[in-house]
């Protein structure tokens, strides 16, 4: 079971937009409508910010969504903040009934 | 105040054995699954497997059958997660989350397992 396809880092400036890419297959991604994203700053513990594809927990900020496109998901981050620098992780269902993580992405908030 | 809390760090020595614990509070603990993620030193996330407390039915990640197991005591609200036989590779950050199949909305404050002869 591989682990789903993310960028190693982002980067974007106070106030932009970026966009993490999240790539699976038809057994995972593109197959069900379980794609949750999560954030995590350094020595801390995930916190989840998307879930079923793109809503967003009670709490997390509305400059954080989430879509999907056949086997690829997106985090969109608009507004971008320095408090958002942290590394983020997608998770999809899979045809075994487990879960899968991508590799993650560094975000860096130039 | 919905929380999973997680028992404290842990140092062994290869071939040792080790339980580490999760346990709920402010929510029906039978109710959610539990899964644990594995996080090496400066590395990803890695989903391990979930546990329903309700009956303890267990699903496991391919990449850590038969080298864990999961169990959980519905009547004190804890999970747990244990080993064998440690190997120097498991060591690690250890962490469980509320959820399984679904989105994992509470996570531990994590254990660090360190593995060392």
């Amino acid at each position: 079971q591989s682990a789903l396809t993310q960028p190693a880092s982002v980067s974007g400036s106070p106030g932009q937009s970026i966009t993490i890419s999240c790539t699976g297959t038809s057994s995972d991604v593109g197959g069900y409508n379980y794609v949750s994203w999560y954030q995590q700053h350094p020595g801390k513990a995930p916190k989840l910010m998307i879930y079923d594809v793109s809503n967003r927990p009670s709490g997390v900020s509305n400059r954080f969504s989430g879509s999907k496109s056949g086997n690829t998901a997106s985090l969109t981050i608009s507004g971008l903040q320095a408090e958002d620098e942290a590394d983020y992780y997608c998770s999809s269902y899979t045809t075994s009934s487990t879960r899968v993580f991508g590799g993650g992405t560094k975000l860096t908030v130039l | 105040e919905v929380q999973l809390v997680q028992s404290g760090a842990e140092v062994k020595k290869p071939g040792e054995s080790l339980r580490i614990s999760c346990k709920g509070s402010g929510y029906s603990f039978t109710s959610h699954w539990i899964s644990w993620v594995r996080q090496m030193p400066g590395k990803g996330l890695e989903w391990m497997g979930r546990i329903d407390p309700s009956d303890s039915y267990t699903n496991y990640s391919p990449s850590f059958q038969g080298h864990v197991t999961m169990s959980a005591d519905k009547s004190i609200s804890t999970a747990y997660l244990q080993w064998s036989s440690l190997k120097a590779s498991d060591t690690a950050m250890y962490y469980c989350a509320r959820g399984g199949g679904d989105s994992m909305d509470v996570w531990g404050q994590g254990t660090t397992v360190t593995v060392s002869s």
